[in-house]
This record gives C-alpha cells, structure tokens and sequence, in this order.
C-alpha cells in the first residue's frame, strides 16, 4: 500500500516550457487536490476533484489546469511556466468531501522554473 | 473567510524539553480543527484533529492540543520532545458548513530539537 505516489520528484524548467505533474492513489479515495507550498506561506489549494469526474479551482488555479483521468489518477498541468510557479507541489486524497475526513498527502514534486 | 495564524516561524528547544506550538484561527462560523507534520522531504500527515467533544485532543507521536474557543486557539503541546521531533508543524481550519473539505493552512512552525 503506496499511498500518494507523485512523480517526477524533482522538475528544473524554462520559461515557457509545460509539463504534467503525475498523482495516484491506491487508498480508494474520492477526492484528491493539488497544493503549493512556498517559504512563508504554508500550503495553498491549487484545484480540487471531489470526485471522478469532477474538479474546482481552488484558492490559486491561474496557469494550471489538471485532469482526474480515473479514480487513481490526478495530474496538474503548467502549460507554460513562470518563475512564479517555482514551487513544491503536493498532492493528497481523502475519502470524500467530508470535513472530517483526513487528507494524506504525497511526497511533494520541487519544480523550479528559470 | 477563515484565517490560520502561527505566531513563531522557528521554535528551537532542547530534547526532553517541554514544547508549546501556538496555533490562533479567524472565522465567522464553527470550525474543524488539525495539526500535521511534515518531516524534512516527506509529505504531510496528520498529528491530530479536533471535531467535537473534549477539548483536549490527544495525537501521534505523544503530542496533544487543546481547543480553546473563547481565545480561538488550539496550541499544540508535548511535554518532553526527542531529536527526531524535529519538523515542520503546520495547523489548519476547515469550516463545519460551507466551503467544502478545503483545508486553510497557517504558514507553519518549524521544531528544532537540539542535544
């Protein structure tokens, strides 16, 4: 049992150029999100999926876009990177949208953008 | 909207040292409450959670918080902390109605714990 799994672990970028940032769960969970973490700012929610099928702009969507390809799988695109996005990303799942439920989160991708 | 405050960036302490990390919350309705920690490249995972009932919440690892409403606090606390304690100690607010699971995190404390 993996939990979180992210992939690449670390990304270095040009300006302009795009990559996925890949996500997949093996607990069964509903809901999934995508999260930045920069210095002093704690984490931020980028886009959420409640469920397969579904996803919302969370509090920082600009210049992402994801993708709930299946319940497992959840990926965040930048389709033309900003030094802005410099960042770690991090994934997490619950089992739904309950308040209660915990969110597990992944091992977080540090992607860097020249 | 609800708000997160960690007063203390950096708390360095020594081992078996008694901790306190101070967590203070905004919001206009009720709240969830939670503590994770994050350990040097790892993700997050939950310490503890306080939804209802008593205010003293008991965690992982021998940490505990209490919730405090008048003073909208829920500091967390240990009362003897070992080098591998060292983290980052991120509290959060969710609220009980509206909004979703979306979870409001405060900018986090990061644990020293030296010898």
């Amino acid at each position: 049992n993996a939990g979180v799994t992210q992939t690449p672990k670390f990304q270095v970028l040009k300006t302009g150029q795009s990559m996925t940032l890949q996500c997949a769960q093996d607990m069964n969970h509903n809901s999934m999100y995508w999260y930045r973490q920069d210095p002093g700012m704690g984490l931020r929610l980028i886009y959420y999926s409640a469920s397969e099928g579904t996803t919302d702009k969370g509090e920082v969507p600009n210049g992402y876009n994801v993708s709930r390809l299946n319940k497992r799988e959840f990926s965040l695109r930048l389709e033309s990177a900003a030094p802005s996005q410099t960042s770690v990303y991090f994934c997490a799942s619950s089992p739904g949208l309950q308040r209660t439920d915990t969110q597990y989160f992944g091992p977080g991708t540090r992607l860097t953008v020249l | 909207a609800q708000s997160v405050t960690q007063l203390d960036s950096q708390v360095p302490v020594f081992e078996e040292a008694p901790v306190e990390l101070r967590c203070n919350y905004s919001s206009s309705v009720s709240v969830y409450l939670f503590w994770y920690v994050q350990y040097p490249n790892q993700g997050l995972q939950l310490l503890l959670k306080y939804l209802s009932g008593s205010t003293l919440v008991k965690g992982i690892n021998g940490f505990e918080a209490e919730f405090n409403k008048s003073q909208t606090s829920f500091h967390l606390r240990k009362p003897s902390v070992h080098i591998s304690d060292t983290a980052e100690y991120f509290c959060a607010v969710t609220l009980i109605t509206g909004g979703g699971n979306k979870l409001t995190f405060g900018t986090g404390t990061q644990l020293k714990v030296e010898l």
